[in-house]
């Protein structure tokens, strides 16, 4: 079993809708949570950040992290077509991060939004 | 805005042959990464470096990979000898901060190994 868990799609939504995408883990450490969006052919870009539990929002953007259940998720309103790409989610362990430790992607979601 | 650098952006190679990539990262970071990207898969870390030293290739191949940061800005990750399954992207990150995750990726260096 994987650390870290994201249903790869492919996810197709019309434009407006209101997009859920979620991320399951087994680690009970890590504690920093992120959200990364990829578009085709470039790299990732850090898209939400959260530490411990809670919600974030920003913008259109909510990201959701209940560690009691090992359960994050982020939440997209209003969806847009610019939208579309792969969301990756990812987190880290800050004991193991401090040694040098790494950051543990999910395998990606990929979202389209259609006009 | 600043922003991590890396070529070449596209490389196709044969088996058995050697590659290199290189990574510039966003200026004053000293933390920099090498990740792994397998299509249709999250980045895999290869290896990370704070300035010069090495601090993680846990999961670097070293009998094929390797990975210097001599001076302690910019990266070179080699691979020698290409085998098929090592096709993938190749991403370079970097960071400020060694312990919260927030990293800043490259576009990535396409390796394709026929």
């Amino acid at each position: 079993q994987k650390e870290v868990e994201q249903d790869p799609g492919p996810l197709s939504v019309p434009e407006g809708a209101i997009v859920s995408l979620n991320c399951t883990y087994s680690n009970s450490a890590f504690q920093y949570f992120m959200w990364y969006r990829q578009y085709s052919r470039k790299g990732p870009e850090l898209l939400m950040y959260t530490y411990s539990s809670g919600n974030k929002e920003d913008g259109r953007f909510t990201a959701q992290v209940d560690k009691s259940s090992k359960y994050i998720s982020l939440f997209i309103r209003d969806s847009q077509p610019s939208d579309s790409a792969t969301y990756l989610c990812a987190m880290s362990d800050p004991l193991e991060s401090r040694q040098g430790g790494k950051l543990i992607f999910g395998q990606g979601t990929e979202l389209s939004v259609k006009p | 805005e600043a922003e991590v650098a890396q070529s070449p952006r596209y490389k196709i190679t044969e088996k058995s042959q050697a590659v290199a990539f290189w990574c510039d990262p966003i200026s004053g970071h000293a933390t920099l990464y090498w990740y792994r990207q397998i299509l249709g898969q999250g980045p895999e870390l290869l290896v990370q470096f704070q300035d010069e030293s090495v601090v993680d290739d846990s999961q670097l191949p070293k009998d094929r990979f390797s990975a210097e940061r001599l001076k302690g800005v910019d990266s070179t990750l080699k691979i020698q000898p290409a085998e098929l399954g090592d096709s993938a992207m190749y991403l370079c990150a970097s960071s400020l901060e060694q312990d919260t995750g927030e990293l800043f990726f490259g576009e990535g260096s396409r390796l394709t190994v026929l």
